[in-house]
């Protein structure tokens, strides 16, 4: 009973360097979320999904690039890391967003750029 | 910013105290949700108040809503060192289902 899934926990990137962050879930969820979590902010949303083969922008989406090819799997790009960019990145789905439903949350990834 | 506000930003109590944090918000809702936070993990759901609804309890929790004064609180009774947490409050706005806006935080430490 995995739940949601993120890899990966840590990383530490040079600036300018690419990554993928990887969010996976297992409860058939259509909507899936991208978050960072910054000291004193509190979370900021990204990017989002609605559905299979769909994103949107979210608060805060320059820098950062998604793509939702699969239900069950939702990834977050950096294209060019900056120090800017160095969070906590917490991925979250959800059944029916607007039926009152909770959201699900990764155990995040922290990535530092040096 | 769209985002809420919460307040204490951070509390301390003694173990059996009753916790009180308090969340502010901008727009129409459908719901507010409070979500905790333990160090190092992933928000976990707590507890889901409707825009219609005004008070709602489960177990050791009670959240009330106002939403003519666009306010929510959370209240943890008899508090335990395990409460130890930042608690979070996140809306469901009217107009826009698909994503939840959500609050600073409140960390609250229960001290033994």
């Amino acid at each position: 009973n995995a739940g949601v899934t993120q890899t990966p926990k840590f990383r530490v990137l040079k600036t300018g360097q690419s990554m993928t962050l990887l969010c996976a879930q297992d409860m058939n969820h259509e909507y899936m979320y991208w978050y960072r979590q910054d000291p004193g902010m509190g979370l900021r949303l990204i990017h989002y999904s609605v559905g299979e083969g769909t994103t949107a922008k979210g608060e805060v989406p320059d820098g950062y690039n998604v793509s939702r090819l699969k239900k069950q799997n939702f990834l977050l790009g950096l294209e060019s890391a900056a120090p800017s960019q160095t969070s906590v990145y917490f991925c979250a789905s959800t059944t029916r967003a607007g039926r009152d439903q909770p959201q699900h949350f990764g155990d995040g990834t922290r990535l530092s750029i040096l | 910013s769209q985002q809420g506000e919460e307040d204490p930003q951070a509390l301390s109590i003694q173990e059996g105290e009753n916790a009180t944090m308090n969340c502010s918000y901008k727009t129409s809702i459908n719901n507010l949700q409070w979500y905790r936070q333990n160090s190092g993990r992933g928000l976990v759901h707590l507890i889901l108040i409707r825009s219609n609804e005004r008070e709602k309890h489960s177990g050791r929790l009670r959240v009330t809503l106002d939403t003519s004064k666009k306010s929510s609180s959370l209240l943890i009774t008899a508090s335990r060192a395990a409460d130890t947490a930042s608690y979070f409050c996140a809306t469901e706005r009217s107009y826009n289902t698909d994503k939840l806006i959500f609050g600073t935080g409140t960390r609250l430490q229960v001290f033994p």
